[in-house]
């Protein structure tokens, strides 16, 4: 199957640093991918879809200044959380789907697991 | 409301055995598409099964299967011969057709334990 890679798998950094985290579709062009949150034993909540050569889409409640993202290829959408707080400490992970493809397809990235101290 | 229901928090089985994980749906959209997805404690989501609205027979990937009660709204995976490897998170999602791309929305979940 179609192959997302996403980097890095985790990461702490110091409360008020920024964080970047890449999503990249590596063997098929992407004009739309998703990132996702899951805090400790709960479920994916969406917050954004990004939009290549457009500004992304963010869900309700979702902070757009504080989650920067830009997807500037087909094959690349990065996620940036900026001065990052010890509540952002979360796992990201990011979604797509190959351009044209079949409806059935969802491939997920591995996941970054934030830690913010 | 919610859209995707998972209502076993976690579920034990017994190793070898069949175990049903449930999933309750709403939708008004009449094309949709249901997905279930294992996670390990790596975090990764590993795809299982996909379910159409419109398909006729009940989805079969290996072990898993798909109990797909359209008039009921519930596509419940079925796990057979379980392995000590199926212990994980279970999520089912849904894709409705006005959604942008492929955007899923999750259920809450099943921790799925075998025994050996």
């Amino acid at each position: 199957g179609a192959v997302v890679s996403q980097h890095p798998s985790r990461v702490i950094c110091k409360s008020g640093t920024s964080v970047k985290i890449e999503c990249r579709s590596l063997d098929f062009q992407a004009t739309t991918m998703f990132w996702y949150r899951q805090f400790p034993k709960q479920s994916l909540m969406l917050m954004a879809t990004s939009n290549e050569g457009s500004k992304a889409t963010y869900e309700q409640g979702v902070e757009k200044d504080k989650f920067l993202i830009n997807h500037a290829s087909l094959t690349l959408s990065t996620l940036t959380v900026t001065s990052a707080h010890p509540e952002d400490s979360s796992f990201y992970i990011c979604s797509a789907s190959p351009q044209g493809g079949q409806n059935t397809e969802a491939f997920f990235g591995q996941g970054t697991r934030l830690t913010v101290v | 409301a919610q859209k995707i229901t998972q209502t076993q928090p976690g579920m034990f089985v017994q190793e070898k055995e069949a175990v049903t994980l449930d999933c309750t749906y709403d939708t008004s959209d009449p094309s949709y598409g249901l997905f279930w997805y294992k996670q390990p404690s790596s975090g990764e989501m590993i795809f299982l099964i996909y379910q159409g609205s419109y398909d006729q027979q009940n989805a079969t990937e290996g072990r898993y299967s798909l109990n797909f009660q359209k008039a009921r709204k519930s596509a419940n995976l079925v796990i057979s011969a379980s392995q000590l490897g199926d212990s994980a998170m279970y999520f089912c999602a849904m894709r409705e057709r006005n959604n942008a791309g492929n955007m899923l929305t999750f259920g809450g979940g099943t921790r799925l334990m075998v025994k050996p």
